[in-house]
């Protein structure tokens, strides 16, 4: 299975831009990015998604290399409720038409008032 | 919509009993996974059904662990006999459709495992 790589933590100040690297030296063509990030205590919830075109959506931007071979989540004002674990995850193809999630430990995200 | 509902959110139990942990799905959602959650592995892939199927089970830790969907919005993953390396959170999620690229997945609160 194809891995990512991520720093274990990171830190930010409030109101500040964010930028969560993600090393993915091993995608496969076919494989898609996917951002999700777990607060305390709960589960995880998606972020966003690409393909090969750097992405945005109301929460975050994603900026993919062009080779691919890494990305870039970026939290363009962090707030305290952003504090939590951000996990890059490649979705991969396997057994036809299922894909499945691989997942790393992600990079816990401090937020300073 | 209520999401994903998981019960218990906790257990505490004895080694050698049997654990029982349920999931319900959002309404019209296809796929369910099942995943535990430790400090040492981070989160990892148990099962994962698609319509009702078992697609993939290779995380499955051993023949202890067993989960099944009786029906379209509810499943059960369950231990026999727990033993305490299985002290974990256990994640249910579900999706539309678990066979996209594109599908996002949707994760219940989790059930905080603790076998003692």
């Amino acid at each position: 299975d194809a891995k990512t790589t991520q720093p274990n933590s990171m830190e930010s100040n409030e109101e500040e831009p964010v930028h969560l690297p993600c090393n993915h030296s091993t995608i496969s063509g076919t494989d898609y990015i996917h951002w999700y990030r777990q607060l305390p205590s709960q589960g995880p919830e998606y972020v966003i998604h690409g393909l090969t075109s750097n992405v945005n959506n109301r929460m975050a931007s994603l900026a993919i290399a062009e080779d691919r071979k890494s990305s870039t989540l970026i939290l363009h004002r962090a707030t305290l409720r952003d504090a939590a674990v951000y996990y890059c995850i490649l979705c991969q193809d396997y057994a036809g038409n299922n894909r499945k999630l691989i997942w790393g430990l992600g990079t816990s995200l401090a937020v300073n008032p | 919509d209520a999401g994903v509902i998981q019960s218990p959110r906790h257990e505490v139990t004895e080694m050698g009993q049997e654990v029982t942990l349920r999931c319900k799905l959002i309404s019209g959602h296809n796929s369910l996974f099942w995943y535990r959650q430790t400090m040492m592995r981070g989160l990892e892939l148990l099962i994962y059904f698609n319509n009702n199927v078992p697609i993939d089970d290779s995380g499955m830790p051993e023949d202890r662990f067993s989960a099944k969907m009786p029906n379209a919005s509810f499943s059960t993953l369950k231990i026999q006999p727990s033993e305490p390396r299985d002290s974990a959170v256990y994640f249910c999620a579900s999706s539309l459709a678990g066979g996209l690229s594109t599908d996002t997945q949707y994760f219940g609160p989790g059930t905080r495992l603790t076998v003692l």
